[in-house]
């Protein structure tokens, strides 16, 4: 069965430093790993997947499957990042789709 | 926001009495997601649905069912509303490509429901 460990359930960092977001994941197929964000009282939405390899807002995130890690990064943390990050491994069932969340990390940016 | 609403927002309810939460799609998806958020456990999957009367438990189902009549609505029911049960859930949809569910999926505001 696939897990994905967010090991931070609280995190602070002051303006302008870098922030890093870990998240672990457990799975024996060939994963797809999704950073989804939570703006106080606004809904989920996605911040990165990894297959894009993209840069959203200042973040990214690297798959590493030999430390089955996609820790999620920024080089100067804003007070507008403020929110809760959650990483996410999408897997089959059937023909549908299965997000299996990690726990969530709550990141404070702080002035 | 991807056309999706949830009704209610909010709701504060007994334990013992059933409780329909209602998700409404307006971009005809084929796949639908009920999810719950607790603190410490992220979002869980409870049910979800794959087309009109097809639905499938997720990994946390127990006390819960589901009902899909048309494509549009996606009814998750508490047929007695206990404590534990007291959560934010959301609704989610994914597109679909090939007949199948597309990676990403997109996310309702939530209901957040009090069982007291």
């Amino acid at each position: 069965a696939q897990r994905v460990t967010q090991p931070e359930k609280l995190l602070s960092v002051f303006k302008g430093a870098p922030v890093e977001l870990k998240c672990n994941y457990s799975y024996s197929g060939s994963p797809e790993l999704f950073w989804y964000v939570q703006y106080s009282r606004q809904r989920l939405q996605l911040l990165l997947r990894h297959i894009s390899r993209e840069s959203i807002k200042g973040f990214t995130a690297d798959l590493n499957k030999g430390e089955t890690s996609f820790h999620l990064k920024k080089p100067f943390a804003q007070e507008e990042d403020s929110a809760m990050y959650y990483c996410a491994l999408s897997s089959s069932s059937g023909s549908a789709r299965q997000l299996t969340f990690g726990s969530g990390t709550q990141l404070t940016v702080l002035p | 926001d991807a056309g999706i609403t949830q009704s209610p927002r909010h709701k504060v309810t007994e334990t013992g009495t059933p409780v329909t939460l209602r998700c409404h799609q307006t971009e005809n998806h084929r796949y639908m997601y009920w999810y719950r958020q607790d603190p410490g456990h992220g979002l869980r999957l409870i049910h979800y649905s794959y087309g009109v009367k097809d639905t499938d438990k997720g990994e946390v189902s127990d006390g819960y069912s589901v009902s899909r009549s048309k494509t549009e609505d996606f009814l998750l029911t508490l047929e007695s509303a206990t404590s534990s049960q007291t959560s934010v859930y959301f609704c989610a949809i994914s597109e679909t490509r090939g007949g199948a569910a597309k990676n990403i999926q997109y996310f309702g505001a939530g209901t957040r429901l009090s069982v007291l």
